[in-house]
């Protein structure tokens, strides 16, 4: 079984970038959640995709957008990028259902300059 | 919204001693959550807890759940350097589907 995967690693951007990341889901799981980790803080909800629609949304600007697709992998695009940005950004993925278990992926550290 | 408290943040202990990590949440949230995290890494799910009453336990951990109280707690038992980790509690909200996390236990188990 195939866990939760992210690209790339490590990214470099510059104040007003743009940035795609990426997640693939585990086997089996249908649901995707992004959220935003800063050193030292608690991970900051996102937004959770599910059949290919956004279902849920934390305090986030709208240029943070996402987008899933069939295979349930998932992607989180982020505008005009801004110092605040930089953060680990980590895609969980789960089944809808009564425990909606989340399992995170190893995560994606961005650092805007 | 559902806002989620840790106690303490900071916590370092004895090898062999227990202790009690507590996560206190705002509203109604109809699922909580346990996770740890090793410095550098990702989240590791340890636990979902339902209902009121709820207790699970996994070696020297222990999860329960109170939601008349709003109260969950996680019960570490005879400590071990390798349960040295940051330990997130994190909750649902009722009507929305959204998560939010605590700030996280730092958890240091001196030998």
């Amino acid at each position: 079984e195939t866990g939760v995967t992210q690209s790339p690693t490590h990214l470099i951007k510059t104040r007003g970038q743009q940035v795609t990341l990426r997640c693939s889901s585990q086997s089996g799981h249908n649901t995707v959640s992004w959220y935003q980790q800063a050193l030292g803080q608690g991970p900051q909800f996102i937004f959770q995709y599910y059949r290919e629609e956004e279902n849920g949304r934390g305090n986030f600007p709208p240029r943070f957008s996402g987008l899933q697709f069939p295979n349930y992998s998932s992607e989180l695009n982020v505008n005009a990028l801004e110092l605040d940005d930089s953060a680990l950004y980590l895609c969980a993925s789960s089944v809808q259902g009564l425990y909606n278990e989340q399992f995170f992926g190893p995560g994606t550290r961005l650092t805007v300059l | 919204e559902l806002k989620v408290e840790q106690n303490p943040l900071f916590l370092s202990m004895q090898e062999g001693k227990n202790y009690t990590i507590y996560c206190n949440y705002s509203t109604t949230s109809d699922r909580l959550y346990w996770y740890r995290q090793d410095p550098g890494k990702s989240l590791e799910s340890l636990f979902v807890l339902l209902s009121n009453g709820a207790v699970k336990q996994e070696g020297r951990l222990m999860a329960s759940l109170d939601t008349k109280a709003r109260l969950s707690t996680l019960h570490i038992t005879a400590a071990v350097h390798d349960l040295s980790a940051t330990y997130f509690c994190a909750g649902r909200s009722d009507n929305f589907n959204k998560f939010y996390f605590g700030s996280g236990t730092k958890l240091n188990v001196k030998p």
